[in-house]
């Protein structure tokens, strides 16, 4: 199956400062990479995605790159604000064996801690 | 209506007892899943339901059975479970169009076993 590699595990910026995270994953069929975040208690929300036909992609604060070819992709924050802070999870979907359903393997998640 | 929904949120069961999370959505999603989180650790998955059929079991023992009444519900009745099966247990469904799925999750619900 597919192994998702996400990096750091924890992360802690100066509100305003910028916040990367960056995932790998180890099967080429895979085409469809989102983000979620989850806050205490909460549950997972997706924040942003990227299919593999896209190199870029930003929704205001928040942006993701994909390289197809190195097999990694990258969330990017910009202008970090205290509500920031929560749990991000990448994940990447590969078609499931014998059937249509895409099936999201997740990395080990990051915990962001913007301080005001 | 573009959220998913769980009841209950909060439950606490004996290791003798059978109860049940119910998950419901109306987006007319024909997918959908059941995970386990346990704390600071992704979602984990159970069991996948394709139109309605069990398409997808990840060796979940016995003890957890997954229901799929029709395209708006599922259920997990559980039965006998152990202490190491506390943890947030999430529902999502998803709109099937391909492999690109997009899986919306619900709140989930805080199972404690004692």
């Amino acid at each position: 199956g597919e192994n998702v590699e996400q990096h750091p595990s924890t992360l802690s910026v100066q509100e305003g400062d910028s916040a990367v995270i960056k995932c790998t994953y180890s099967d080429s069929a895979s085409n469809y990479f989102p983000w979620y975040k989850q806050e205490l208690g909460k549950r997972p929300q997706l924040i942003i995605d990227i299919r593999s036909n896209v190199g870029e992609k930003k929704d205001q604060r928040i942006a993701v790159t994909l390289n197809k070819t190195a097999k990694h992709f990258s969330l990017h924050i910009t202008e970090t604000q205290p509500e920031d802070s929560a749990v991000y999870f990448c994940a990447a979907s590969i078609p499931d064996r014998g059937s249509t359903l895409g099936r999201l393997y997740f990395g080990r998640g990051t915990q962001l801690t913007v301080w005001p | 209506d573009t959220e998913v929904t769980q009841t209950p949120k909060h439950l606490v069961m004996g290791m003798t007892n059978k109860k049940s999370l119910k998950c419901e959505q109306h987006m007319g999603h024909r997918a959908m899943y059941w995970y386990k989180q346990k704390a600071k650790k992704p979602p984990e998955l159970m069991f996948v339901y394709s139109y309605e059929k069990l398409s997808i079991n990840e060796s979940v023992p016995s003890r957890f059975s997954p229901e799929c009444p029709n395209s708006s519900l599922l259920n997990l009745h559980l039965h006998a479970l152990q202490p190491e099966d506390s943890a947030l247990y999430l529902c999502a469904s998803s709109p099937i169009q391909g492999a690109s799925d997009t899986q919306y999750f619900g709140p989930g619900t805080r199972l404690t076993v004692l």
